[in-house]
């Protein structure tokens, strides 16, 4: 059974400053990692998928890397601003009976950006 | 603007009532979910319809039940509210396979009551 787990749980840091989320996966065999944001009270907003097959990828400010063979995935903010306040949660899919895919999550990142 | 709409966004219920959440997707995507989401268990698979004319239980499928009523349209009801169903409902959809990834709805904070 996959397991997704995110480190740290929780992040403060000042404004300007980089940082980087991380996720790790227990089961390797994976078709893409994608990486979600949710504000508080809100929704889920997808950031970044990331294929197996590719290394890295980037929108703006973020940019995530991914290396299967290790479990690994890390989401790297440059800059970060208050704005970037929110839970950041990561997430694999998993090939359902008969089609269509469910995603495991992270236990997510709580990441607050001080001013 | 394309995505994924859910209604409503809050419902306060009283146990033993019936609800239907609803969803729609206007991105001509197959596959559609339901999932709830606690504090402390993450989010959770409720049912998911892969392709139209289909549905299938997911891990949390106790209490609920869904209709998939065309390619865009797909809900979920409350027959008989408990106040264990008190959650947030998102509604999310994908192509059929993985490479393009999910789309979620705001989601439906619902209390029972």
């Amino acid at each position: 059974k996959q397991e997704v787990t995110q480190i740290p749980a929780a992040l403060s840091v000042p404004e300007g400053e980089n940082l980087v989320l991380n996720c790790s996966f227990t089961d390797s065999a994976i078709y893409n990692l994608q990486w979600f944001r949710q504000d508080p009270g809100k929704g889920l907003t997808s950031l970044l998928l990331i294929q197996s097959s590719q290394r890295e990828q980037t929108s703006g400010r973020l940019n995530a890397s991914l290396d299967k063979s290790s479990g690994r995935s890390t989401l790297y903010i440059a800059a970060s601003q208050p704005g970037d306040s929110a839970t950041y949660l990561c997430a694999v899919p998993h090939i359902l009976t008969g089609g269509g895919n469910k995603l495991t999550f992270g236990t997510g990142t709580q990441l607050k950006v001080e001013l | 603007n394309a995505g994924v709409t859910q209604t409503p966004k809050f419902q306060v219920l009283k146990t033993g009532q019936s609800m239907t959440l609803q969803c729609a997707q206007d991105m001509n995507h197959n596959s559609m979910y339901w999932y709830r989401q606690d504090p402390g268990m993450g989010l959770r698979l409720i049912y998911y319809s892969a392709s139209e004319g289909t549905t299938d239980k997911g891990e949390v499928p106790n209490g609920y039940n869904v209709s998939r009523l065309n390619k865009r349209e797909f809900s979920l009801r409350l027959e008989s509210a408990a106040p264990s169903q008190t959650s947030v409902y998102f509604c999310a959809s994908s192509v059929y396979d993985t490479n393009y990834g999910y789309t979620f709805g705001s989601g439906t904070r619902l209390t029972v009551v």
